[in-house]
Order: C-alpha cells, then structure tokens, then sequence
C-alpha cells in the first residue's frame, strides 16, 4: 500500500553542522514531495517541495535530494541553527484524485550548542 | 494577526459530547483541511473541502463531521466524543491548483481531551 514514512524518529547534530533528514516512500505515482517543519507548540510550515521529474531542488540553507530509483527523499540543512530544532515531516501528493497530502511520521531534529 | 485561527485552544469534555471546532482564515484560500495529530505519528486527514461546495473525505472521517460555512470558514464536529478521539486537531488552508496546493498553511492546534 502507499506509504511516506522516516528512517530515524530522532536526528541530533551540533550546531553549525549540516543535517541531513531521510524519508522513504512506496508511491512512485506521486506527483510532488514536500518538507514541513513544526516547531514545539505551533503548526507544521511548508519549507520547500520538489517536482516528481525534477532530483534536486534548493531553498534558502536547504536542497532537497529525490531518487527515484530507491524512492528515497532527503532534506539537507545547511550550517544548522538552534532554531531548526523541529519535527521535520516529508509528505507526498498526487495531482490526480485527492490531491491532498500524505504525510509521514516525522524526525525530530535537536540542534546541540 | 493570524492567517489561521482556531478555537478553541484547548477542550477537555466528556465521553459522548457533542464537541465543535471552529477554524477561520484570512488569506482568501478555496481549500481547507482537518488534521488530526497523534503523538509519534504524522497528520491524518479526516476532511477537506475545495470549495464552499465541495467537501470530500479523508482517511480517517468515522465519527467526524465538517461544515464549509463560508470561504474563510470550516468546522469539524465530534457528535459523540470518544476517548480515542483525544488529540491535537490542526486547520489548514491552501491556494488553488497546482503547485500551490503543496503549501498549506497551518493554524495552530486545539488540543482535545476526551474523558
């Protein structure tokens, strides 16, 4: 069955390294893979999403990695910052049917000074 | 301001409540959603609406209700409240079609408790 699910539910990095966030997925029919960020107490915030035909895309301190062929979607953030400490969620959608979003579980990303 | 309030906050109530979560924005968007959030798992869907006119099931809709009562405007009901039901519910609402649909923005929580 469709799937959007995380390798690892906690990733903890020192400040100023990159981080590196890692989700699988089952649904190679997806048209678009998005990256949410939720703080402690708020709603989840888009960052950034990625076409379906497209590898890589980046954003500001963020590019987002997509490989097709092992169905594998990473977020990599640069020089990382207290204020990334979050939950990190992939999620995917189709442009056809629903077209809503199917997130997965989640990371959590704690920053050490 | 916020783009996307919901009320209330926080609710604690009684198996078998009826229970109304109310939802409202301001950034003009056709489409709003209903998530549940539960702790270790991502969010659910539960209702999405694309218009005032259009309101569509999501994976987890039994013993929820939703009415699309304007644009800004989408409310989910628990007829009778259930202890499994306990939760952090979020709103959401996104722009049209396209790749704008992938930017939902997101209100910021109710956190029900049901006795």
């Amino acid at each position: 069955g469709e799937s959007v699910g995380l390798h690892l539910p906690t990733l903890s990095v020192q400040e100023g390294d990159n981080s590196i966030i890692n989700c699988a997925y089952s649904n190679s029919a997806s048209d678009y893979f998005i990256w949410y960020k939720q703080e402690s107490g708020k709603g989840p915030q888009f960052i950034i999403d990625i076409r379906s035909n497209m590898d890589k895309r980046q954003g500001q301190r963020v590019t987002v990695l997509l490989n097709k062929t092992v169905k594998h979607l990473s977020l990599q953030i640069a020089a990382t910052q207290p204020g990334d400490s979050a939950v990190y969620f992939c999620a995917e959608r189709r442009d056809t049917g629903r077209r809503a979003l199917t997130f997965g579980s989640g990371t959590r990303l704690q920053v050490q000074p | 301001d916020a783009d996307v309030t919901q009320t209330p906050r926080n609710r604690i109530t009684k198996t078998g409540k009826r229970i109304m979560l109310e939802c409202s924005q301001t950034k003009g968007h056709d489409r709003m959603y209903w998530y549940r959030q539960d702790p270790g798992l991502g969010l659910r869907l539960i209702y999405y609406s694309f218009d005032v006119k259009d309101i569509n099931k999501g994976e987890i809709s039994d013993g929820y209700s939703v009415s699309r009562q304007a644009q800004a405007k989408f409310s989910l009901s628990l007829e009778s409240a259930i202890p499994n039901q306990t939760a952090l519910y979020f709103c959401a609402s996104s722009p049209g079609d396209g790749r704008g649909l992938n930017e939902q923005f997101f209100g910021p929580g109710t956190r029900l408790t049901v006795l």
